[in-house]
């Protein structure tokens, strides 16, 4: 399996409070993704990071920032959270070109 | 924009059938991914298909694109109860290494 963690793997917020989210790996890979999955939707890109400090919007960015500071890790901030944020959050890694993105564990995230 | 539709959405099949599932996609790309989801647990890659006509097999999974037709099939061979999971495709957009993916696909083997 691929070294990626992520912390929490289960966190529950109030409306308005911000949240972080960590994804961790030991792979060294370039590329990092933040994704969340909802009924229905599959799963949708938030932003990824293409190296360190290189980081772009995806799909549903709204409402989310990112920072990468180091290869290792790829921080997710919901900046003020919100009820419609209530999802599960997979981080993923791919080392290079067309190779196939490797996901973490997950983290379930409710906002009440 | 480019969209994934896969089909069908639901599945409900017996032991030992055959069974294909459907990914269609909107514009061009020849970068197609499948993975499979077990229930409240993380993605797992299947397949990365990457030229027109490509086919790859893995036991009873077997998966093929055209990129012509904008087609992906990821076809089932005598069903078991382990492959139920949920499987879902994703299309590289502009080659840019972002994903789009599939709604996904539950499947349930009945034994």
């Amino acid at each position: 399996d691929a070294g990626i963690t992520q912390s929490p793997r289960h966190k529950v917020t109030e409306t308005g409070t911000p949240v972080t989210l960590r994804c961790h790996q030991t792979e060294n890979h370039r590329y990092m993704y933040w994704y969340r999955q909802d009924p229905g939707h599959g799963l949708r890109l938030i932003h990824y990071s293409y190296g360190v400090k290189d980081t772009d919007k995806g799909e549903v960015s709204d409402g989310y920032s990112v920072s990468r500071s180091k290869t290792e890790d790829f921080l997710l901030t919901l900046e003020s959270a919100t009820s419609s944020q209530t999802s599960v959050y997979f981080c993923a890694i791919s080392g290079r070109d067309a190779e196939t993105q490797y996901f973490g564990p997950g983290t379930r995230l409710l906002v009440l | 924009e480019l969209k994934v539709e896969q089909n069908p959405l639901f599945l409900s099949m017996q032991e030992g059938k055959n069974y294909t599932i459907y990914c269609n996609y909107s514009t061009t790309s020849d970068r197609l991914y499948w993975y499979r989801q077990d229930p409240g647990k993380s993605l797992e890659s299947l397949f990365v298909l990457l030229s027109n006509g490509a086919v790859k097999q893995e036991g009873r999974l077997m998966a093929s694109l055209d990129t012509k037709a904008r087609l992906s099939t990821l076809h089932i061979t005598a069903a078991v109860h382990d492959l139920s999971a949920t499987y879902f495709c994703a299309v590289d957009a502009d080659s840019n290494y972002q994903l789009i993916w599939g709604a996904g696909t539950k499947l349930i083997i009945k034994p």
